[in-house]
């Protein structure tokens, strides 16, 4: 069954165009931000992190850029791909606890 | 498969059984932790282990809901005289200790689907 909600914001883009996908955060004291990926059936899987003391962090085909002035994270993915179509979650830490906080999600559908 | 395994994959029940869940994390890992997702939102968060204690439980949803990591390895998650409400899935995440100036990575298993009729 699906593990994911069918009602969620979505972003359509075509095979090898870029992704950017937004987060908004609340927290101002949070200061570690984490990307998953969650495909069909399956649990988060962790793509990218960021601690606060950074603006931009860059992995393979994928950039994660904070803006702490107005609490907004981003993922940017370069040449997107049909295996990247899954639903994306920010999630948030803050320093004095240890849970992450997960954002609503967006669902990532790629056209061939 | 050296990742976090969980069991079973799909559970099927009638309101007022109770359930449990398994979870075996990283074994490397000593932080263990159980979330809940419901259909369209995020994970949520439940309760967390650091070894066998748990350090956090005031997120499980009700007193029907208990966890226990008895010798600080696999952790068991048991909901009593389930609901429909209690329809989710279930996830458990492992990662080593946070330290200072790093992030705690969580590493998910691929969840529970719990479906309470």
């Amino acid at each position: 069954g699906e593990s994911v909600g069918l009602h969620l914001p979505t972003l359509s883009v075509q095979e090898g165009d870029n992704s950017i996908i937004n987060c908004a955060y609340s927290n101002s004291a949070s200061d570690y931000f984490i990307w998953y990926k969650q495909e069909s059936g399956k649990g988060p899987q962790f793509i990218i992190d960021i601690r606060s003391n950074m603006d931009k962090r860059q992995g393979q085909r994928v950039t994660v850029l904070l803006n702490k002035t107005v609490k907004h994270l981003s993922l940017q993915i370069a040449a997107t791909q049909p295996g990247d179509s899954a639903v994306y979650f920010c999630a948030e830490n803050r320093n004095a606890g240890n849970m992450l906080t997960f954002g609503g999600g967006t669902r990532l559908m790629v056209k061939p | 498969d050296t990742g976090v395994s969980q069991d079973p994959r799909h559970k099927i029940t009638k309101r007022g059984q109770n359930v449990t869940f398994r979870c075996d994390p990283i074994s490397e890992h000593n932080r263990l932790y159980w979330y809940r997702q419901t259909l369209g939102q995020g994970p949520e968060f439940l309760t967390y282990f650091q070894n066998e204690a748990q350090l956090e439980k005031s997120r499980l949803l009700s007193d029907r809901f208990s966890a226990e990591r008895p010798k600080g390895s696999f952790s068991t998650l048991e909901i009593q005289r389930t609901e429909q409400g209690d329809s989710a899935m279930y996830l458990c995440a492992s990662s080593y200790p946070r330290v200072r100036g790093r992030g705690e990575k969580l590493f998910f298993g691929s969840g529970t689907q719990l479906s309470v009729l």
